[in-house]
């Protein structure tokens, strides 16, 4: 069965600290993958999104997410975080022409200003 | 555009009660979805509909659970009864033809507290 697994559940940075946040996947056909993002007290908005082509995708706000097929894997990053960047991260991954759009359980940054 | 409406923002309620759990998705989007998140299973799918016709229900979690779309406007998700594990942030997304061509546009969630 698809399944989405984030590997860290909060992280911590200073301001202008680097980003990565893991995002894996499990299903081996054509995958779509994105990266939703939710403010405090916000509703969850699109960051980012790979469909096909280049697989080094720019979302929004800085953030840029690699698709990696050989290890199922579409991290987020971003070279400098802000105060502003808090929030909660998720993954999500949809497999085949058919599947629904599974998400994982969330990551939450917390920027230190 | 509004976005995706939902109401109430926040519902407390006691066990046992009905709970009736509203989404106006955009205007023109031809799918809508119902997702539960919670500390422990973070997002799950309950239901989406595509074109008002409910396609795949099976995340609705018991039959306490029902979801309706009399119209391309509007939808309800109802709990009856309601019982203190469902307390969660229950999120109404819509899209323009199925989450598999287009992104989700998300409501800003109805917080539920099952006392």
């Amino acid at each position: 069965a698809q399944s989405v697994s984030q590997h860290n559940h909060h992280v911590i940075l200073s301001e202008a600290a680097s980003l990565e946040l893991g995002c894996n996947y499990s299903y081996g056909g054509t995958v779509n993958l994105f990266w939703y993002v939710q403010y405090p007290g916000q509703h969850l908005q699109l960051l980012l999104k790979y469909f096909s082509g280049d697989p080094l995708v720019k979302g929004i706000k800085g953030f840029e997410a690699e698709f990696i097929k050989s290890k199922f894997s579409f991290n987020l990053r971003k070279p400098s975080v802000q105060w502003s960047d808090t929030a909660e991260y998720f993954c999500a991954v949809i497999g085949g022409s058919q599947g629904n759009l599974i998400f994982g359980k969330g990551t939450k940054l917390s920027v230190k200003p | 555009d509004a976005g995706v409406i939902q109401s109430p923002r926040h519902e407390v309620t006691e066990m046992g009660q009905e709970v009736t759990l509203r989404c106006k998705p955009i205007s023109g989007h031809n799918s809508l979805f119902w997702y539960r998140q919670t500390m422990m299973r973070g997002l799950e799918l309950l239901i989406y509909f595509n074109n008002n016709v409910p396609i795949d229900d099976s995340g609705m979690p018991e039959d306490r659970f029902s979801a309706k779309m009399p119209n391309a406007s509007f939808s309800t998700l109802k709990i009856q009864p309601s019982e203190p594990r469902d307390s969660a942030v229950y999120f109404c997304a819509s899209s323009l033809g199925g989450s598999y061509n287009s992104p989700l546009h998300f409501g800003n969630g109805t917080r539920l507290t099952v006392t």
